[in-house]
């Protein structure tokens, strides 16, 4: 079975600063790997997915994540953030064999403060 | 193209009653997966409904079932509420075939149990 972990629950960051979300996994086989928003009241919205090729991964609204096999990890970053960035993510893991079924992480609050 | 919708998007119900729960998929979009979101538990898969057919499950007792209908709405149902199903549950809907690692989320449903 695979199982994910983000690292931090809540990151306070001020405006303008860079951010690194941590998100580590774990699992016997081959993932694929994503990231998702969800603002307050309503459901997720997909950031970014790495399913093979670049390990370097650009996704929506500035945000990047970069796979690292060695390290079972695959890290969200923005160079600088908004007030707006203000929301949960979620770190996710997919295999092959079960289909779209998607094991989430236990999200990380990001707060952008002024 | 109109995105996942849920409906109701607010339930409040009693302990032992049931309730049913309905999503209806991106146009196009055959798959429909459903999910439990808590402060405690996180997110968790419940099932994925293609064409008409369950095609992967979660761990979740037999009182949470589901079925999609031919033009890919589907319905949750779960019966004999308890105070722990309490919770935001969301769809989330993807082509399916062949297997989509980009799904589309739904707002979601917030049950109440009381």
């Amino acid at each position: 079975a695979q199982s994910v972990t983000q690292l931090d629950s809540q990151v306070p960051v001020f405006e303008e600063a860079p951010v690194e979300l941590r998100c580590n996994y774990s699992s016997s086989v081959s993932v694929y790997l994503f990231w998702y928003v969800q603002y307050p009241n309503q459901g997720l919205q997909l950031l970014l997915k790495y399913l093979s090729g670049s390990t370097l991964v650009k996704g929506i609204n500035g945000f990047e994540a970069e796979f690292n096999k060695s390290q079972t990890s695959f890290h969200l970053r923005k160079p600088s953030v908004h007030i707006s960035d203000t929301a949960e993510y979620f770190c996710a893991v997919s295999i092959k064999t079960s289909g779209s079924r998607l094991t989430f992480g236990e999200g990380t609050q990001l707060t952008v403060n002024p | 193209k109109a995105g996942v919708t849920q409906t109701p998007r607010y339930l409040i119900k009693t302990r032992g009653q049931q309730v049913t729960l309905s999503c209806s998929p991106i146009s196009g979009h055959r798959s429909v997966s459903w999910y439990q979101q808590t402060p405690g538990q996180g997110l968790q898969f419940l099932f994925e409904y293609f064409s008409e057919t369950q095609r992967n499950k979660g761990n979740f007792p037999g009182r949470f079932s589901g079925r999609q209908f031919s033009n890919s709405r589907s319905e949750m149902n779960v019966s004999t509420l308890e105070l722990g199903d309490s919770a935001l549950y969301l769809c989330a809907s993807s082509l399916g075939d062949p297997i989509s690692y980009e799904q589309y989320f739904g707002p979601g449903t917030r049950l109440t149990v009381t």
